[in-house]
C-alpha cells in the first residue's frame, strides 16, 4: 500500500516569512496529491490538491510542487499569518480513489506575530 | 444539511462494550468515508461507501469493526467488544465522488475506558 512521509512534525516561523512542508509517498502510481489543513479542535479541510498531470499549482499565498520522478511534493506557504497557524496534513491516495486517501502524520505549523 | 454531521460528539464506554456511531453524509454526496484519527496522527482510511455498497474497507483494523450506509446516505459504524485502543476521534467525510475533495464532519470522540 501507499506510504506517506511528512517533515518537519513542527514549524515554527515569524508572521510574514515563507513555510515549506515537504512530503514524499511509495507508490508510483499515485496521481492525486491533497493538502489539508486542521486548526485545533476542527475538522480538516482541503487547502489545494494537485493531480499528477503538472508540476505547480498556485492559489493566492499557497503553492503545491510535485516531483513525480523523485516521488515527493511540497506545500508552500507565502506571507504567512498567524491564522495560519494549524496542522497540515499531505496525502496521496490508496488504489480504490481519489479520496481513498493515507495521511502523512502531519506538520503544526506556528506563526509568531 | 449543511455539512456532514456525526453523533454523538463524545462517546465515553467501557472496556468490552458495543458502540455505534452515525454519520449524516452531505445531500447528494454518493460517496462516504469512514476515517480514523488518533492524538497527534494524521486522519487513518477505515472504509469507504459508494452508494450502499462498501466499495473499499480494506482499513477496518479487525472484524470487530463494521459498517453500514443501508440507504445510501446516513451510515453507522460499530464496534464490538471495544478496547483501549480503540480509542480515538472517528471522522466521517462525504465527497461527490468527482473532485477528491472530502468534506469532513466534527468527529465523534471515542474514550473506551
Amino acid at each position: 500500500g501507499e506510504n506517506v512521509e511528512q517533515h518537519p512534525s513542527t514549524l515554527s516561523v515569524q508572521e510574514g516569512d515563507s513555510a515549506v512542508i515537504k512530503c514524499t509517498y511509495s507508490d508510483s502510481a499515485s496521481n492525486y496529491f491533497p493538502w489539508y489543513k486542521q486548526e485545533l479542535g476542527k475538522r480538516p479541510q482541503l487547502i489545494i490538491d494537485i493531480r499528477s498531470n503538472v508540476g505547480e499549482k498556485k492559489d493566492q499565498r499557497i503553492a503545491v510542487t510535485l516531483n513525480k520522478t523523485a516521488k515527493h511534493f511540497s506545500l508552500h506557504i507565502t506571507e504567512t499569518q498567524p491564522e495560519d497557524s494549524a496542522v497540515y496534513f499531505c496525502a496521496a491516495p490508496l488504489p480504490s480513489g481519489y479520496s481513498t486517501l493515507t495521511f502523512g502524520k502531519g506538520t503544526m505549523l506556528l506563526v509568531s506575530p | 444539511g449543511a455539512g456532514v454531521s456525526q453523533t454523538p460528539s463524545n462517546k465515553v464506554t467501557e472496556k468490552g462494550k458495543y458502540v455505534e456511531l452515525r454519520c449524516d453524509p452531505i445531500s447528494g454526496h454518493t460517496a462516504l468515508y469512514w476515517y480514523r484519527q488518533s492524538l497527534g496522527q494524521g486522519p487513518e482510511f477505515l472504509i469507504y461507501f459508494q452508494g450502499t455498497g462498501a466499495a473499499d474497507d480494506s482499513g477496518l483494523p479487525n472484524d470487530r469493526f463494521f459498517a453500514v450506509r443501508p440507504e445510501g446516505s446516513v451510515s453507522t459504524l460499530k464496534i464490538q467488544r471495544t478496547e483501549r485502543g480503540d480509542s480515538a476521534v472517528y471522522l466521517c467525510a462525504s465527497s461527490t465522488g468527482t473532485t477528491g475533495e472530502l468534506f469532513f464532519g466534527e468527529g465523534s470522540r471515542l474514550t473506551v475506558l
